[in-house]
């Protein structure tokens, strides 16, 4: 059974700082994505990453994919308030769109 | 139209009663999804539609849940004898194909809350 986990689950984080988040993933997949949601709202798409090594840029986010370890990452840099939210990554099971979702991560930004 | 619909956006109803889901996708998106979430958690599968046929239902909890999409539009999620433990928001997603081959992922409905009382 594919699982997906994200760490941390809550963050924290200081206007300007940087900080990573991880998914790692229980089975051989080449499909990743990640998610915004804000509190009430539905997912945003933010990154499909469809090979190993692919590298995604929007902003101030950057997600990118190993699939040899079954991991991505989304990476903040110098983080402000509007990002946030709870970032989720998915990851597809069988290239049929059956997407099997992490836990989310809530991410927090202060002044 | 622009983006998926769904509605109702909220509907509360009583344990026991008989409820259905509208989900409008995108038009000319072949593949529709079915996810429910509960809160504080990610969204779980329920089941995909490619066209007007079911192609995997595998992650409808029981046999109170169906799901049609009859004319390869729009899409129904129906439950029957409601639960308290159904209450969730319930989302719908669409794509353009089965086999994503854009790079802007799944759309997504804004969902129905359903709260079972």
């Amino acid at each position: 059974e594919l699982k997906v986990e994200q760490n941390p689950l809550f963050l924290s984080m200081q206007e300007g700082k940087n900080y990573t988040i991880y998914c790692n993933y229980s089975t051989t997949s080449d499909r990743l994505y990640w998610y915004r949601q804000d509190p009430g709202k539905s997912l945003e798409s933010l990154f499909v990453l469809l090979s190993n090594g692919a590298v995604k840029q929007e902003g101030r986010l950057m997600a990118s994919l190993d699939t040899k370890a079954r991991l991505s990452t989304l990476h903040i840099t110098a983080a402000v308030h509007d990002l946030s939210a709870t970032y989720f990554c998915a990851v597809d099971k069988n290239q049929g769109g059956k997407l099997i979702f992490g836990q989310g991560t809530e991410l927090s930004v202060k002044p | 139209g622009a983006g998926v619909s769904q509605t109702p956006s909220n509907k509360v109803t009583e344990k026991g009663k008989y409820v259905e889901l509208r989900c409008d996708p995108i038009s000319g998106h072949t593949a529709l999804y079915w996810y429910r979430q509960s809160l504080g958690q990610g969204p779980e599968f329920l089941i995909y539609f490619q066209g007007t046929g079911a192609a995997d239902d595998s992650g409808l909890p029981n046999d109170r849940f169906f799901a049609v999409r009859p004319e390869g539009s729009v899409s129904t999620l129906k439950i029957q004898r409601t639960e308290r433990g159904d209450s969730a928001v319930y989302l719908c997603a669409s794509s353009l194909t089965g086999y994503l081959d854009r790079t802007d992922g799944y759309t997504f409905g804004s969902g129905t809350r359903l709260t079972v009382v």
